[in-house]
């Protein structure tokens, strides 16, 4: 079955700055690939999904993934954070040959003024 | 659009108690998701249906944890006789025919079991 790992538990970075959101992935095909946002208090919200296709994948609110076969990886991105994107991230892993969601641990980003 | 609904949003309940948790998904999606979430196991898939038909049950707890879907647009979740290692947030999510992985969830509802 496929797996997720998300190495880091909690990052803080400052409004206006870069961030990346590590995703590994655990797979012999290729996985159907998610990021979601869960804010305090409330469900997730899926941000961007990879089925196929490009690698480069744009999601919702700014934010971006890159499939990286070769690394088994799905990092997240955005150019510029803003304080409204503090959350908790969850990056997903599905297959095509299972129905069988497998969430990652989870990564809390603090925003810093 | 309204999204999934969840209710109650909180629950405060006694260990014994029976509690049932409540779930109206997007309208015409046909499948429906429970998970559960806390602090040491993160998020898991309890059940899943679709078509109002329970197809992976393998992810409930134990027999005290139940779940229905009586109608497409309604589903419960139930613990009889609920325990303190319960409380835990519970989600509901429902997806689109053919987009099993499409999942868009509810707000949650947060049990508290003293």
């Amino acid at each position: 079955a496929q797996s997720v790992t998300q190495p880091d538990i909690h990052i803080t970075v400052s409004e206006g700055a870069s961030l990346e959101l590590r995703c590994n992935y655990s797979y012999g095909a290729t996985p159907y690939l998610f990021w979601y946002v869960q804010s305090p208090g409330q469900g997730l919200q899926l941000l961007l999904k990879y089925f196929s296709g490009d690698t480069l994948v744009q999601g919702i609110k700014g934010f971006e993934a890159e499939f990286k076969r070769s690394q088994s990886s799905f990092n997240l991105r955005k150019p510029s954070v803003h304080w409204s994107d503090a959350a908790e991230y969850f990056c997903a892993v599905g297959a095509m040959d299972n129905n069988d969601m497998r969430f990652g641990a989870g990564t809390r980003l603090t925003v810093k003024p | 659009d309204a999204g999934v609904i969840q209710s109650p949003r909180h629950e405060v309940t006694e260990m014994g108690q029976e509690v049932t948790l409540r779930c109206k998904p997007i309208s015409g999606h046909d499948y429906l998701f429970w998970y559960r979430q806390t602090m040491m196991r993160g998020l898991e898939l309890l059940i899943y249906f679709n078509n109002n038909v329970p197809i992976d049950d393998s992810g409930m707890p134990e027999d005290r944890f139940s779940a229905k879907m009586p109608n497409a647009s309604f589903s419960t979740l139930k613990i009889q006789p609920s325990e303190p290692r319960d409380s835990a947030v519970y989600f509901c999510a429902s997806s689109p025919t053919g987009a099993f992985y499409e999942q868009y969830f509810g707000p949650g509802t947060r049990l508290t079991v003293t």
